[in-house]
C-alpha cells in the first residue's frame, strides 16, 4: 500500500542545534516533495519545494534533501530557535496526478 | 488579498444532519482541495479540483460532495453527518501542480 511516513514521536532538541526531520515514502513515484509548518490551531504554511531531479534545496536556515533511491527526504533546521517549535509536514506530488498527499507530521520542540 | 477563507470556524451537528462548509480564494488559483485532519492521521485529501467544472476524489471521499462552479469557490457538502466525520477541515488552493499550497484557517466540526 502507499504510505508517507514521518516520525510520530516528537523531536526535542536544544536551541542552537540542528534539527533533522525525516519523510519516507513507499509505493509512490513523486514528481516533487514539499515541506510545510503547522502551528496549533492554524492551517499549514508552505516552506520549501524540491523536485525529483534536485538533490538539495536551501532557504535561509532550512535545507531539504531528496533521495529518490532511498525514497526519503530530510528536512534540516540549522541554529534552531524556540520559535521553530511546531509540527512539520511533508507532502508528495505523485506523477500523473494533481493530488498533493501529506504525511502525518512530526512535532518539533526546541527548548532554550 | 484575503487568501483562502473558510466558514464557519466551528460547527456542531447532530447525526444525520447535512451542511455545507464554505471555501473561497481570491488569488485566481486553479487548484483547490479539501483535507480533513485527525489526531495521528495527518492531513487526508477528501476531494480536489483543477479548475471550474472539474472535480475528483481524494483518499477519503465517502460522505462528502463537492462542486466547482466558479474559480473562487469550492464548497464541501456533508450529506448525512456521522460521528466519524468529527474533524478539522482545511481548504487549500494553489496556482498549479508544482506551486505552494495556501491553506485556510480551518473549520472544526463536531458531530454528535
Amino acid at each position: 500500500s502507499q504510505k508517507i511516513e514521518q516520525n510520530s514521536e516528537a523531536l526535542n532538541i536544544q536551541e542552537g542545534k540542528t534539527a533533522t526531520l525525516t519523510c519516507n515514502y513507499t509505493n509512490y513515484s513523486p514528481a516533487y516533495l514539499q515541506w510545510y509548518r503547522q502551528d496549533p490551531g492554524r492551517g499549514p504554511v508552505f516552506l520549501l519545494l524540491i523536485r525529483e531531479n534536485e538533490k538539495e534545496k536551501r532557504k535561509e536556515r532550512l535545507k531539504v534533501t531528496f533521495d529518490t533511491t532511498l525514497k526519503q527526504s530530510l528536512f534540516h533546521i540549522t541554529a534552531s530557535q524556540p520559535a521553530d517549535s511546531a509540527t512539520y509536514l511533508c507532502a508528495l506530488g505523485p506523477k500523473n496526478t494533481d493530488k498533493l498527499i501529506f504525511g502525518t507530521g512530526t512535532r518539533l520542540q526546541v527548548f532554550p | 488579498n484575503a487568501g483562502v477563507t473558510q466558514t464557519p470556524k466551528f460547527q456542531v451537528l447532530k447525526t444525520g444532519q447535512s451542511m455545507t462548509l464554505q471555501c473561497a480564494q481570491d488569488m485566481n488559483h486553479e487548484y483547490m482541495s479539501w483535507y480533513r485532519q485527525d489526531p495521528g492521521m495527518g492531513l487526508r485529501l477528501i476531494h480536489y479540483s483543477v479548475g471550474a467544472g472539474i472535480t475528483d476524489q481524494g483518499e477519503v471521499p465517502n460522505g462528502y460532495n463537492v462542486s466547482r462552479s466558479t474559480t473562487e469557490d469550492f464548497p464541501l457538502r456533508l450529506l448525512s453527518a456521522a460521528p466519524s466525520q468529527t474533524s478539522v477541515y482545511f481548504c487549500a488552493s494553489r496556482a498549479s501542480s508544482y506551486n505552494e499550497q495556501f491553506f485556510g484557517p480551518g473549520t472544526r466540526l463536531t458531530v454528535l
